[in-house]
């Protein structure tokens, strides 16, 4: 019930294209669902966040999907450049707190 | 821009030794949370902190975890007495208030390594 999956492990893309990463959880508690971005050596950075009364969010070329029947949220990242070459964890939590319960994590790398 | 600050970058010690990790949140922070992330898995909650008391923590976080706030500064993690699945990267993170609309930002990470 507490856990969030994230598929895919690992996520090639081609420079200019769509990446898509998808999560799902259980606990329908959980009321906001947060994005993360990893680079190698550092810590996470909060990249997007997205709370249940909305279906989508955008900010850039980074936009949530959030379906709440399904249970399920997706980060798309539009025009993919090898900047955005990182380890990306979606999350949940519910109430105020922070007790942020993760994704396993993608891996993403953009080919030039 | 503010950022909170963890030291060692690394540590390295021998199993049944106690460490403390240190982190230095950012000045005007109120909330202190500490994060592990074993090498290749998942990022997990340990431990929140407010108001000089923890706030929450997770199974994790046992009898051989401590958290401290011995000035206005600091926010320490003490592992009493080390085992080698505590190798980890142990991150502190920090914000402003409570709610949502108030980000958590982490540090770089101690990476620990018990042997």
């Amino acid at each position: 019930q507490q856990q969030v999956k994230q598929s895919p492990q690992s996520l090639i893309v081609q420079k200019g294209g769509i990446s898509i990463i998808n999560c799902a959880y259980e606990n329908t508690a959980f009321d906001y669902f947060p994005w993360y971005q990893q680079f190698p050596g550092k810590g996470p950075a909060l990249l997007i966040a997205i709370r249940p009364d909305v279906s989508e969010k955008k900010e850039g070329r980074f936009t949530i999907s959030f379906n709440k029947s399904a249970k399920q949220f997706s980060l798309h990242i539009m025009d993919s450049q090898p900047g955005d070459s990182a380890t990306y964890f979606c999350a949940a939590s519910k109430g105020s707190n922070y007790q942020l319960i993760w994704g396993a994590g993608t891996k993403l790398i953009i080919k030039p | 821009e503010p950022e909170v600050t963890q030291t060692p970058s690394h540590q390295v010690t021998q199993m049944g030794q106690e460490v403390i990790l240190r982190c230095v949140p950012i000045s005007n922070h109120l909330y202190f949370y500490w994060y592990r992330q074993i090498l290749g898995q998942k990022v997990e909650f340990l431990v929140s902190f407010y108001n000089n008391e923890i706030s929450e923590k997770s199974e994790i976080f046992d009898d051989q975890f401590s958290v401290e706030r011995p000035d206005g500064s600091n926010f320490t993690l003490k592992i009493r007495s080390t085992k080698l699945e505590d190798s980890a990267m142990y991150f502190c993170a920090s914000r402003t208030r409570e709610g949502r609309d108030s980000p958590l930002h982490f540090g770089n990470g101690t990476r620990l390594t018990v042997t």
